[in-house]
């Protein structure tokens, strides 16, 4: 079973700068099963990226996806106070189908 | 307007049952693959189960194989989720999520509200 770990736990940062997010595996996998999600408190997630790098339907081009193997990225580039979420990571595999990282909570100062 | 509405949650008893039901409307339910995603209170996602879209593959997380089962009815435009034997570790808000087919079903692209279940006694 693939472990995803997500850093750091919290990011607390400024409206207008770079957010970098982290997922890390502990196999090495295609991009082609790397996906992220966006849950505000309350709310459903909602699929950011897909296949590492590919923005979901409706997703404005300040979020983008990165990495390979087993490091992947996801940069929120000039942060809105909107973007205050935790985000999560996710791998599509075999046994489980699909696994999460434990999350990313970002905080918009 | 593409909508995911869960039903069924509530309080039971451990080792009791319930059955969830998602209502799907504004796509073509019966083309695709769908989920079911729960997040225990105040913890991250987890996933649960999958059925195709044809229903000749499913798939079960290990916490919930032999105890959970996933189904779908076409012609209604609903997907279940029957639980039995419920535990305390069960308690979550269950998500029902669409296979996003543009990939694969290998994420998913659309989530319903959820609906909370409790088993406690």
């Amino acid at each position: 079973e693939i472990v995803l770990t997500q850093s750091p736990g919290t990011l607390s940062l400024s409206p207008g700068e770079r957010a970098t997010l982290s997922c890390r595996a502990s196999q090495s996998f295609s991009s082609s099963f790397l996906a992220w999600y966006q849950q505000k408190p309350g709310q459903a997630p909602r699929l950011l990226i897909y296949g590492a790098s590919s923005r979901a339907t409706g997703i404005p081009d300040r979020f983008s996806g990165s990495g390979s193997g087993t490091d992947f990225t996801l940069t929120i580039s000039r942060l809105e106070p909107e973007d205050c979420a935790v985000y999560y990571c996710q791998h599509y595999g075999s046994s489980p189908m699909f696994t999460f990282g434990q999350g990313t909570k970002l905080e918009i100062k | 307007e593409l909508q995911l509405v869960e039903s069924g949650g509530g309080l039971v008893q451990p080792g009791g049952s319930l059955r969830l039901s998602c209502a799907a409307s504004g796509f073509i339910f019966s083309n695709y693959g769908m989920n079911w995603v729960r997040q225990a209170p105040e913890k991250g996602l987890e996933w649960v189960s999958y059925i195709s879209d044809s229903s000749s593959t499913i798939y079960y997380a290990d916490s919930v194989k032999g105890r959970f089962t996933i189904s779908r009815d076409d012609a209604r435009n609903s997907l279940y989720l029957q639980m039995a034997s419920l535990r305390d570790e069960d308690t979550a808000v269950y998500y029902c999520a669409r296979g996003h087919a543009y990939n694969y079903d290998r994420d998913f692209d659309y989530w319903g509200q959820g609906t909370l279940v409790t088993v406690s006694s």
